[in-house]
């Protein structure tokens, strides 16, 4: 089975700066995508980005970006110019690419704070 | 376009009680899966359904039940509800649940068990 970990819970950023969350996860498989999901308070899950594992160019999405490293199993996401918009809690999420539906694994969460 | 359209909002009921919870998909959209959110255990998948199968489930007891209708809409049911039934329950729709395609997320039931 597969596993989902954040080791950060929260973290903070000044509005404008740069922060990284950190995601690594744990598969026996080679093909699979890789998500990030923001939950601000109106609880809707939103997508940020996307990375296919077959790619190894990182994906970037605006002021977002994320480093997927295959080998170590790390896909952190860097927001960049940080927004007051951007305070949620942030979630990775694993989807392999060989069954069928929509069964995503995701890990614990990270709440963002933006400080102005 | 409207969203994923989840009724109720908020929930309230007493343990041993049953409850039914609805999710329209976005129009098209023939994959609805359940997802439950807790404190304790985060995101949970729950089960999937494609044209009114059950494609997948995750690891929950039979009391979580599940169908999906015709139109597509999805009604989940937990019955003999547990304390630890409290939660947050998101509901998600794709077009056809294929690993490559974006998943739309509704707004979610609030569920409080008494």
């Amino acid at each position: 089975a597969q596993t989902v970990t954040q080791s950060q819970p929260e973290m903070s950023v000044q509005e404008a700066e740069t922060v990284t969350l950190s995601c690594t996860y744990d598969t026996s498989e080679s093909d699979y995508y890789l998500f990030w999901y923001k939950q601000p308070p109106s609880r809707q899950m939103i997508l940020v980005i996307r990375q296919e594992a077959y790619k190894q160019q990182n994906a970037t999405e605006n002021r977002f970006s994320v480093n997927f490293q295959k080998a170590a199993k790390s896909f952190s996401l860097k927001i960049s110019d940080s927004q007051l918009g951007d305070a949620a809690m942030y979630f990775c999420a694993y989807r392999s690419a060989h069954n069928a539906g929509n069964m995503l694994t995701f890990g614990g969460g990270t709440r963002l704070m933006v400080k102005p | 376009k409207a969203g994923v359209t989840q009724t109720p909002r908020y929930l309230i009921k007493t343990r041993g009680q049953q409850v039914t919870l609805s999710c329209s998909p976005i129009s098209g959209h023939r994959s609805v899966s359940w997802y439950q959110q807790t404190p304790g255990q985060g995101l949970q998948f729950l089960f999937e359904y494609f044209s009114e199968t059950q494609r997948n489930k995750g690891n929950f007891p039979g009391r979580f039940s599940g169908r999906q209708f015709s139109n597509s809409r999805s009604e989940m049911n937990v019955s003999t509800l547990e304390l630890g039934d409290s939660a947050l329950y998101l509901c998600a729709s794709s077009l056809a649940g294929g690993s490559s395609e974006k998943l739309f997320f509704g707004s979610g039931t609030q569920l409080s068990v008494l």
